[in-house]
C-alpha cells in the first residue's frame, strides 16, 4: 500500500502572497503523479500529470515539479486568488497489474486565500 | 466538454433498501471508475471498469454490485448497506485504463444509509 503524504495540512493565506505545498511518496515502481483541485461541492479538477523525472508543469499562475528519484513533489501557485481557495490533492500511480491508472490519494493540503 | 455527470447528488436509503448511483460519460473513454470518500479522507478506489468489462475490485463488499451497461455508463447498485457505507461516491473516467492517462472526476453523490 502506498503511503502518500502531502504537508502543510492547511494553508491560510493572502491574496497576492505566493505559496507552495509538497506531496511525498515511495519512489519504487512509479509511474505518474496526478495533481487535483477540489473545490467544496464540485468535481475535482485535473490540474497535471506527471510522469518524467524533473518534469516541470505550469497551468496559470499554477505550477508543479517533480522528483521521482527521491519521490516528492511541489506544487507552487504564484499571486493566489480567492478563487484558489480548496484543497490540493496529489495521487500518484505505480506499475500495477499493466500500470492501471489506480489513484493513491494524499489527505490533501487545504488552501484558504483571503481577500 | 469534459464531464462526468452523476445521479442522484443525494440519496438516503435504508438498511433494508435496493437504490442504484448512475454515472455517465460522452467522452468516448473507455475506463470508468468508482471511488468512495469517508469525512476527512482521501477518495479510495473500489471498482475500475475497462472496455466494460471489470478491471479492479479493491476488495469492497459483495454489498456494493457495480454494473457497465455500456461504454458510456456505470452504475452501482446498492444493497442491504450499512450506516459506515454513509460516504461520498464519486465516478470518474478517462480514455483508458492505463496509468497517466488524466481522469475526470463527476461531482459524486452524497449518500445517508439510515
Amino acid at each position: 500500500i502506498l503511503n502518500v503524504e502531502q504537508s502543510p495540512q492547511s494553508l491560510h493565506v493572502q491574496e497576492g502572497d505566493s505559496t507552495n505545498f509538497t506531496c511525498s511518496f515511495p519512489s519504487s515502481n512509479f509511474y505518474a503523479l496526478h495533481w487535483y483541485r477540489w473545490e467544496t461541492a464540485k468535481s475535482p479538477e485535473a490540474l497535471f500529470v506527471m510522469t518524467l523525472n524533473g518534469d516541470e508543469k505550469k497551468k496559470g499562475r499554477i505550477s508543479a515539479t517533480l522528483n521521482t528519484k527521491e519521490g516528492y513533489s511541489y506544487l507552487y501557485i504564484k499571486g493566489s486568488q480567492p478563487e484558489d481557495s480548496a484543497t490540493y490533492l496529489c495521487a500518484p500511480t505505480t506499475y500495477y497489474g499493466g500500470a492501471t491508472n489506480k489513484l493513491i490519494f494524499g489527505t490533501g493540503t487545504l488552501l484558504a486565500v483571503q481577500p | 466538454d469534459t464531464e462526468v455527470t452523476q445521479t442522484p447528488k443525494h440519496l438516503v436509503m435504508g438498511m433494508t433498501n435496493k437504490k442504484s448511483l448512475k454515472c455517465e460519460q460522452h467522452m468516448g473513454h473507455r475506463a470508468m471508475y468508482w471511488y468512495k470518500q469517508k469525512a476527512k479522507k482521501p477518495p479510495e478506489l473500489m471498482f475500475v471498469y475497462s472496455y466494460e468489462k471489470l478491471s479492479i475490485n479493491e476488495s469492497v463488499p459483495s454489498r456494493f454490485s457495480p454494473e457497465c451497461p455500456n461504454s458510456s455508463l456505470l452504475n452501482l447498485h446498492l444493497h442491504a448497506l450499512q450506516p459506515e457505507d454513509s460516504a461520498l461516491y464519486l465516478c470518474a473516467s478517462s480514455q483508458d485504463k492505463g496509468a497517466g492517462n488524466t481522469i475526470y472526476f463527476g461531482e459524486g453523490s452524497w449518500l445517508t444509509v439510515v
